[in-house]
């Protein structure tokens, strides 16, 4: 069945450093493609997404380009702040409406 | 304008308790969904409705859970009977469109539920 696997956490990254969380999905044909970002104490918003191979999702400096040969879609921020510290969910939807999740990686970002 | 919101936000039952989470989504919104999320893990499907049509209930985990939404806006999932395993936060989300694709979901806050 579909599935998507991410990096186990918690990443502790100092303020200005690059920032990779890798996600990999398993899936026939061709899913859309998400990221999602819990800050604390808030609900679950999109940061992106893409729905075709090759396509890249950005916003607010981060993005993860939609790689079909490696069937990932890796989430990238060159210079991350304090205020990116939060949990992010890569996750997946095929045909229709029901989104499979990731169990989440934790992000703290030391000032 | 309002997002999604979703009642109680924490909730204690007792252990064989009858519970009731109401989910109100976004103001239009056709597509109405339930997540079940456990402690460190990610949201799981629960369930699907579009309008008053529930679509897709194969994440719902036993007979004990039951969703409605009968006039095609607020939801209620019910948990009859709670068990200690139930204890999750149950996120409920809504989206504009009637079908997937990549359409965006806003998710509520969510109702923590501790059963002890």
């Amino acid at each position: 069945g579909n599935s998507v696997t991410q990096m186990e956490g918690p990443v502790t990254l100092s303020e200005e450093a690059f920032l990779t969380i890798n996600c990999t999905y398993t899936a026939t044909g061709y899913p859309s493609l998400f990221w999602y970002v819990q800050y604390p104490g808030e609900g679950l918003q999109l940061l992106l997404k893409a729905t075709k191979a090759d396509d890249k999702g950005s916003n607010k400096g981060f993005e993860a380009t939609y790689r079909k040969e490696t069937t990932s879609f890796h989430l990238e921020k060159g210079s991350v702040q304090v205020s990116d510290s939060a949990v992010y969910f890569c996750a997946l939807r095929k045909g229709g409406f029901k989104t499979i999740f990731g169990a989440g990686t934790r992000l703290f970002v030391k000032a | 304008g309002a997002g999604v919101s979703q009642s109680p936000r924490y909730k204690v039952a007792k252990r064989g308790q009858d519970v009731a989470l109401r989910c109100d989504p976004i103001s239009g919104h056709v597509s109405l969904f339930w997540y079940q999320q456990a402690l460190g893990q990610g949201p799981e499907f629960l369930t699907y409705f579009q309008n008053e049509a529930q679509l897709d209930k194969s994440g719902l985990p036993s007979d004990r859970f039951f969703a409605e939404r009968p006039e095609g806006s607020v939801s209620t999932l019910k948990i009859q009977r709670t068990q200690q395993e139930d204890s999750a936060v149950y996120l409920c989300a809504s989206s504009l469109a009637a079908s997937g694709g990549a359409d965006t979901q806003y998710f509520g806050p969510g109702t923590r539920l501790t059963v002890l």
